[in-house]
């Protein structure tokens, strides 16, 4: 069975400094792992995806994540936040033998003081 | 491609009203998705289609629930009858490999 788990419902960061959002997730087998961002009001954007490729994932935005299989880990980051990346953020997983079916994590809110 | 639509974007309905949410995936896509979001609840999955076919619905609330996918390019959601804590965001996802792409949402408000 998966599971995904995010460390921090809530964090906030001053604008301009680094940002680092973290997930934990539980795999059977080997998993394709996403994050999406939830800006209010708005639907869900895929940010990035890994899927067995490279482990350092590039995505829309500046951010990125690193697949850290020995530790379990998929966490995202962004060296420079802005004040439009306040938004929820979901780390999604899905093993190969799921189908298309996601398991999300509960979601971590970022807020970005000036 | 103009990603998933749905609608209407916005619903306010009286308690015991026939509700229908629309869906229409993206072009190609076999799989697609129904999640309800809530502040209580977070985003729940509701139910999912493979090939038009229902195969996990698992997520459904109750027998007020229900969907369909007639075809490839259109699926509907309906609530009948519909209560108020029916209310909620309903989001539409369609996907054609691992990665699920999701619609704008439905904000449904029933009264």
């Amino acid at each position: 069975a998966q599971s995904v788990t995010q460390l921090d419902s809530h964090v906030s960061v001053s604008e301009g400094t680094p940002v680092l959002l973290r997930c934990n997730y539980s795999s059977s087998y080997s998993p394709s792992l996403f994050w999406y961002v939830q800006h209010p009001n708005k639907g869900l954007q895929l940010l990035l995806k890994y899927t067995s490729a490279a482990t350092l994932v590039k995505g829309i935005n500046g951010f990125e994540a690193e697949f850290k299989k020995s530790e379990t880990s998929f966490h995202l980051t962004k060296p420079s936040a802005h004040m439009s990346d306040a938004a929820e953020y979901f780390c999604v997983v899905r093993e190969y033998n799921a189908g298309n079916m996601l398991t999300f994590g509960g979601g971590t809110r970022l807020m970005v003081k000036p | 491609d103009a990603g998933v639509i749905q609608s209407p974007r916005h619903e306010v309905t009286e308690m015991g009203q026939e509700v229908t949410l629309r869906c229409k995936p993206i072009s190609g896509h076999n799989s697609l998705f129904w999640y309800r979001q809530t502040m209580m609840r977070g985003l729940e999955l509701l139910i999912y289609f493979n090939n038009n076919v229902p195969i996990d619905d698992s997520g459904m609330p109750e027998d007020r629930f229900s969907a369909k996918m007639p075809n490839a390019s259109f699926s509907t959601l309906k609530i009948q009858p519909s209560e108020p804590r029916d209310s909620a965001v309903y989001f539409c996802a369609s996907s054609g490999d691992p990665t699920q792409y999701f619609g704008p949402g439905t904000r449904l408000t029933v009264l």
